[in-house]
């Protein structure tokens, strides 16, 4: 089967930095997405990555490693507007996005 | 542009009604997916279009749904019959084929509620 694994939720300080994980098993690999999802809204796309390394970009950056199925968001300089659920989901080899369950991420001052 | 637009944005139904739901997608996209989505959990994939054609449906959806994307823009979402089981947001995204068609971009849902 297919599985997207990732913490329910995680708690951090305003201006520290966090790390968000994400395992997966699925039939074939096209990528790995990150999107932001605020309470009652829409997702909204934060990353992707289809090789193994580090993609940065501003306060975010993520992480692939495709022979672990892992990845991470490390969100730096925290903000409170961050508070927010992350989603991990990666696309099959059909080209469909199978996602997490998303983690909460609860921003304390 | 302003984006993906969904309508309604939210839906009361009592069980066993239909409903349907529209979503315009971004004019240049030609990929169009509709997801549903439970509090707690992630999108969970419904179907998708690529032009008019729906290339793609989920073998969980139940024969009570049905979408479709005449001209390949605009795209409705039918669920005939509801359940409370049914309740749930229900999202739209679109996408551009090609160097970039991995970003989707969701419109803001349309939340039902069936009783």
């Amino acid at each position: 089967g297919q599985n997207i694994d990732q913490p329910t939720e995680m708690t951090a300080t305003e201006g520290a930095i966090v790390q968000i994980n994400c395992t997966y098993q699925t039939s074939g690999f096209n990528g790995l997405f990150w999107y932001q999802q605020h309470a009652g809204e829409a997702p909204t796309f934060l990353s992707y990555n289809v090789l193994d390394g580090l993609e940065e970009k501003g306060r975010f950056s993520s992480f692939l490693s495709r022979s672990k199925g892992y990845s991470y968001l490390l969100l730096k300089e925290l903000q409170m507007k961050d508070s927010a659920s992350y989603l991990c989901a990666v696309s099959d080899s059909n080209y469909q996005l199978i996602w997490g369950a998303g983690t909460k991420l609860i921003i304390k001052p | 542009d302003t984006g993906v637009s969904q309508d309604p944005r939210h839906k009361i139904t009592k069980r066993g009604q239909n409903v349907t739901f529209r979503c315009d997608p971004i004019s240049e996209h030609n990929r169009l997916y509709w997801y549903r989505q439970t509090l707690g959990q992630g999108p969970e994939f419904l179907t998708y279009f690529q032009n008019e054609a729906q290339l793609e449906k989920s073998r969980l959806l139940s024969d009570r749904f049905s979408a479709e994307r005449p001209k390949g823009s605009f795209s409705t979402l039918e669920i005939q019959r509801t359940e409370q089981g049914d309740s749930a947001m229900y999202l739209c995204a679109s996408s551009l084929a090609g160097d970039r068609d991995y970003e989707q971009y969701f419109g803001p849902g349309t939340r039902l509620t069936v009783t």
